[in-house]
């Protein structure tokens, strides 16, 4: 069983252009979390969505994020016009319920490096 | 702002020897707290939910226990070996699905 799949796994990109994260759940998980790690921080939470719904967004930033999980196909974080400061590392993690019990199982993590 | 503290930040400890770290959590609006171990360019990995207070968990040689009322948790690792070396962190949720995660205690096992 497969887990918690995340690419690409690096990203260079240049001011002004576009990310496209994925990722991919567990299998069975319709519950899907992201989570962004900048320099020097831990890890804070971005964004949760269900399969064709975003259920919290509120640590989003307002301008240029936006997430998705479509019915088919992995989740999509996507960040446009990135600027220096998105540099990050972006996680995504799945859970089968959305009990604060459940464990979040986490993918290994896209490094964006903004030039 | 519910705020989860890990200390310490970093810890060195000579293999065999046992350790412990804290997480400090509000114990307002408490609903779990999650342990994860995270080794360097792989993804965190999930070793405990505990949401009683007094509840004790244990994974092999790492264990970890939970007091509600006063706001923290230790994780305890027992005769440390290299391959402890990671960092740990600590999450909890407050009422709500997303997790608030400290900021880790990295450990270094020195064989």
């Amino acid at each position: 069983n497969a887990g918690v799949m995340q690419n690409p796994r690096h990203l260079v990109r240049r001011r002004g252009q576009e990310a496209r994260l994925r990722c991919s759940p567990m299998k069975g998980h319709s519950h899907v979390y992201w989570y962004r790690q900048l320099p020097e921080e831990g890890l804070k939470f971005m964004v949760y969505l269900q399969k064709e719904n975003i259920i919290d967004e509120s640590g989003m930033p307002k301008e240029r994020f936006s997430a998705e999980f479509p019915k088919e196909g992995p989740s999509i974080l996507r960040i446009q016009q990135v600027v220096r400061g998105d540099s990050a590392a972006y996680f995504c993690a799945s859970s089968l319920t959305v009990a604060s019990t459940d464990t979040q199982y986490f993918g290994p993590g896209t490094r964006l490096t903004v030039l | 702002i519910l705020n989860v503290e890990q200390s310490p930040q970093s810890l060195h400890v000579q293999e065999g020897d046992s350790t412990n770290f804290t997480c400090s959590f509000p114990s307002s609006n408490f609903y779990a707290l999650h342990w994860y171990r995270w080794e360097t360019a792989k993804s965190p990995e999930a070793l405990f939910v505990m949401t009683l207070n007094g509840d004790e968990k244990k994974k092999g040689r790492i264990s970890a226990t939970l007091n509600t009322k006063e706001g923290y948790s230790y994780l305890y690792i027992k005769g440390s070996q290299p391959e402890d070396s990671a960092t740990y962190l600590c999450a909890s949720n407050f009422g709500n699905e997303k997790l608030t995660f400290g900021t880790g205690t990295r450990l270094t096992i020195i064989p």
